[in-house]
Formats: structure tokens, C-alpha cells, sequence
């Protein structure tokens, strides 16, 4: 079955530590999407991507950064973490970006940062 | 940013009807109204969207008041399954830039058996 991907599933880092979370596709399709969403909130949007033109919201963090190598693939790089960043983090695709299309979710990737 | 009032929670008994109502004063002429659901522990899944009409798919019904001021979701016959987080999000469109989801608090719905 066509799907978004994200592994792992749980990933626990240290304090300042980078990490990186992973999200791949067999959807095939143009836009890529990473949310945050902290316990007990709703998912937020930090940035997507509309083949390789990168969106970024304006309340992203420096901290947070992105990269899709083809169209498959999409990274998401934390590069110093804080508490703060435990979250659970969600990445989604959709064909286009216009407001009648869907957005497809993969499972989250929960992030503890100890 | 569009903005969805929805009820905190709800509560439904098993194989009873569920109406998830959402207010969206602001809407305009071009905001699509979507609804997706969160199930504990996964991310979340498109239930259904529309923009004037009532729309019917498999899992639910959108119905949109003829104002477009509101909308109810329902569910025909609600299942533990359907224990989830609902979220009732406009969809904007902003011309060159894209209709994000931008998700409210959504409404918590319990099923009791």
C-alpha cells in the first residue's frame, strides 16, 4: 500500500544533541509537510516543502531545519535541542497544495530529549 | 488565520449517531472546510472535506449550513474505533501560497460501549 513513513517511531536524544528524523514516501507526491504537536496540543505546521521549493513558517525556529534530496525522502534536523523540542513529530504529503487536497500523515516520530 | 470553534468533548454511545458540530464565523467564499481525526498514539487521517454542498463518503457525512457559517460532522454510527480527536479546519486559499492546515483544539470524542 502507498504510504508515509517515519522512522523510527521513537528517538530519544540528549540535551544539544542533533538529531534527525526521517520520513520517506511511496505516494509520489509534490509536497511535504513536518508538524510539531507537544502533548495534549494540536499539530502544528513548521515547514513544507512543494518539490524543492522549501516553505518555511514564520515562527519555525532557527533551530529547525529540513532537506529533501528527491521526492521521496524529507529530513528534518534539530540541530541543538532543547526540553522544549520533545514533541511528537508528524510528517504528511499531499499531491498539490491547494486547499481542496488531502494530507496524508504518517505515524510520528516521538522525540524525548533528556 | 481562519478560525473553527469546536466543543472540547463529546460523548456517544456505540452504534448511535454522532453529530460533531463546528463554528467558522469568518469563513470566506473560497475556504474549504476539512475534517480530519486523530486516534491515540497515530497521526492524523482525512475524514472528509467540502465547500457548499453536503457531502457523503464512507466514513461520514459533512453537512454545511447554507451560510457556510457552520458545519456538522456525523458519523452514522459511531464504534470504539472512532475514539479520536477531531479536528474541523478551514482551508484557505491564499493565491501563489498554499491552503495549510492550521489546526484547532479540536473536539475529544468518547464511545462508550
Amino acid at each position: 500500500d502507498a504510504m508515509v513513513i517515519q522512522n523510527p517511531r521513537y528517538q530519544v536524544t540528549q540535551f544539544g544533541k542533533p538529531v534527525t528524523l526521517s520520513c520517506s514516501q511511496t505516494l509520489n507526491h509534490n509536497v511535504m509537510y513536518w508538524y510539531q504537536q507537544k502533548s495534549s496540543q494540536a499539530p502544528k505546521l513548521l515547514f513544507h516543502y512543494y518539490d524543492k521549493d522549501f516553505n518555511n513558517e514564520a515562527d519555525t525556529p532557527d533551530n529547525f531545519q529540513s532537506r529533501r534530496p528527491n521526492t521521496s525522502f524529507c529530513f528534518l534536523d534539530i540541530r541543538s535541542p532543547g526540553l522544549g523540542d520533545a514533541a511528537m513529530y508528524l510528517c504528511a504529503t499531499s499531491i498539490t497544495s491547494g486547499n481542496k487536497e488531502t494530507q496524508y500523515f504518517g505515524p510520528g516520530t516521538r522525540l524525548l530529549v533528556l | 488565520d481562519a478560525k473553527t470553534t469546536q466543543p472540547n468533548s463529546m460523548e456517544s454511545n456505540e452504534e448511535e449517531p454522532v453529530h460533531l458540530p463546528c463554528n467558522h464565523s469568518t469563513i470566506s467564499g473560497t475556504d474549504y472546510i476539512h475534517w480530519y481525526r486523530q486516534l491515540p498514539s497515530q497521526g492524523p487521517e482525512y475524514v472528509i472535506h467540502g465547500l457548499t454542498s453536503n457531502v457523503n463518503n464512507r466514513m461520514a457525512s459533512l453537512a454545511i449550513a447554507e451560510d457556510r457559517k457552520s458545519s456538522t460532522l456525523i458519523l452514522h454510527r459511531a464504534t470504539l474505533r472512532d475514539a479520536a480527536v477531531y479536528y474541523c479546519i478551514l482551508r484557505v486559499y491564499y493565491g501563489g501560497s498554499q491552503g495549510n492546515l492550521i489546526f484547532g483544539k479540536g473536539t475529544k470524542l468518547s464511545v462508550k460501549p
